[in-house]
């Protein structure tokens, strides 16, 4: 089975603070994702990233940053926390060849943020 | 990407077959329908996707019409797990991102 694995199901910081959340998948997958999901406005990219040390900006990049070492990691850093960025982030992983690239997701991360 | 339509809500009996169906009449040539599921606090989980032909897995069916302009998603003997959020999204192979829309709530009943 895929696994995506999510540091944290759960976190709370303050505003201001730099928030690491980290994700890992043992599927050898070369995409990687990070969306957010909010009630009403969906699921929203924010980064992705195609191989070790790629990135590309998504949807909604504003306040955030990534980082691609290894393949099987794939970090998502909020610099300076703020309250709008209090969400469920979910991380998502997939192969890069056509006909396989269905995603897999990890159980999420509530955020909030006071 | 084409957009979906897919009713708000639907109950569904125990042990009874699920069918769900999308509206995607906007779909070109190149889009697959992909259909997930979300669980309540639980990350969206991928069921199955197909282009023009039926598909099944371990999970469910997927029935395309021929006119490639609606589906149907299928689960034979739905269970009280089945409960959740179903999506289904079209898209194109080479698309990065996945794009939600409201869905389907489906609740099984014991």
């Amino acid at each position: 089975d895929v696994k995506v694995t999510q540091s944290s199901r759960y976190l709370v910081k303050r505003t201001g603070e730099k928030v690491f959340l980290e994700c890992v998948q043992d599927m050898d997958h070369e995409n990687m994702f990070w969306y957010r999901q909010d009630p009403g406005l969906g699921l929203r990219l924010i980064y992705f990233s195609y191989d070790v040390k790629m990135k590309e900006k998504g949807d909604i990049p504003e306040g955030y940053s990534v980082s691609r070492e290894k393949k099987e990691r794939f970090s998502l850093i909020l610099e300076s926390a703020s309250t709008n960025q209090t969400s469920m982030y979910l991380c998502a992983s997939s192969f890069a060849q056509r006909g396989r690239n269905e995603q897999f997701f990890g159980p999420g991360t509530r955020l909030t943020v006071l | 990407d084409a957009k979906t339509t897919q009713p708000p809500s639907m109950d569904c009996a125990e042990g009874r077959a699920a069918n769900l169906p999308c509206n995607h009449s906007t779909i070109s040539g190149n889009e697959y329908v992909y259909w997930y599921r979300q669980i309540h606090s639980q990350g969206p989980q991928y069921i199955i996707h197909g282009l023009k032909n039926n598909e099944t897995n371990e999970m469910a069916s997927l029935i395309i019409t021929e006119d490639r302009k609606s589906s149907t998603l299928i689960l034979p003997h739905a269970t009280l797990r089945d409960t959740a959020v179903y999506y289904c999204i079209v898209r194109t192979q080479g698309a990065q991102k996945l794009v939600f829309g409201q869905g389907t709530r489906l609740t099984i009943n014991p």
